[in-house]
């Protein structure tokens, strides 16, 4: 199946700076990425949507200024937390899809983040 | 607003015994649905979809699922369990397409007992 990866895989930062985390899409090309966020155990909640070249969508009480969202390439995307508080804290995960039938969603591994 | 409930948080079986884990959806229209299991350090998984047609749905590692309109369920089913199947395993239900995002249940942490 295709292969979606995540970097960093766990990220510690200082509250107040901003952490990038990267997704890409190996062997295929994303026509279409999300981003999820997961506490701990807890369920995954859909924060937005990215189609390539495009402003993403984000959900309702997602803060678009807070989670900056790039999708600049078929195969990359990157989510941007401004300003980090602890309460940020938590697993996001992407997943990417690439207009095959049905348009299934590949999910990477997830970062863990952690803001002191 | 779409939304899947997983009634079981934990469930433990014994390896070797049949499994079934319990999904709900509230949709209004014909769903996508989905069965992951996400292992501790590994990203999610599709065990298997179901868009349309037969209801008996097959998928990987032996576990298939049940499409039934008449009780918003998708059941999914495993004959017997190994000790590898230890995981969570997550229902979701998506509008149609790859376009749109998925809601997911809140899991259910699968146990195996030797």
């Amino acid at each position: 199946g295709a292969v979606v990866s995540q970097h960093p895989s766990r990220v510690i930062c200082k509250s107040g700076t901003s952490v990038k985390i990267e997704c890409r899409s190996l062997d295929f090309q994303a026509t279409t990425m999300f981003w999820y966020r997961q506490f701990p155990k807890q369920s995954l909640m859909l924060m937005a949507t990215s189609n390539e070249g495009s402003k993403a969508t984000y959900e309702q009480g997602v803060e678009k200024d807070k989670f900056l969202i790039n999708h600049a390439s078929l195969t990359l995307s990157t989510l941007t937390v401004t300003s980090a508080h602890p309460e940020d804290s938590s697993f996001y995960i992407c997943s990417a899809s690439g207009g095959q039938p049905y348009n299934e969603q590949f999910f990477g591994p997830g970062t863990r983040l952690t803001v002191l | 607003a779409q939304s899947v409930t997983q009634p079981d948080i934990h469930i433990t079986v014994s390896e070797g015994a049949s499994l079934e884990l319990r999904c709900n959806y509230s949709y209004g229209a014909t769903p996508y649905l989905f069965w992951y299991v996400q292992s501790p350090g590994q990203g999610l998984q599709l065990l298997l979809k179901y868009f349309s047609g037969d209801t008996l749905v097959q998928g990987i590692k032996g576990f298939e699922a049940e499409f039934k309109r008449s009780q918003s369920s998708f059941n999914l089913r495993k004959p017997s369990v190994h000790w590898s199947d230890a995981a969570e395993y997550f229902c979701a239900v998506g509008k149609g397409g790859g376009a749109d995002g998925l809601t997911f249940g809140k899991g259910t942490h699968l146990i195996i007992q030797p």
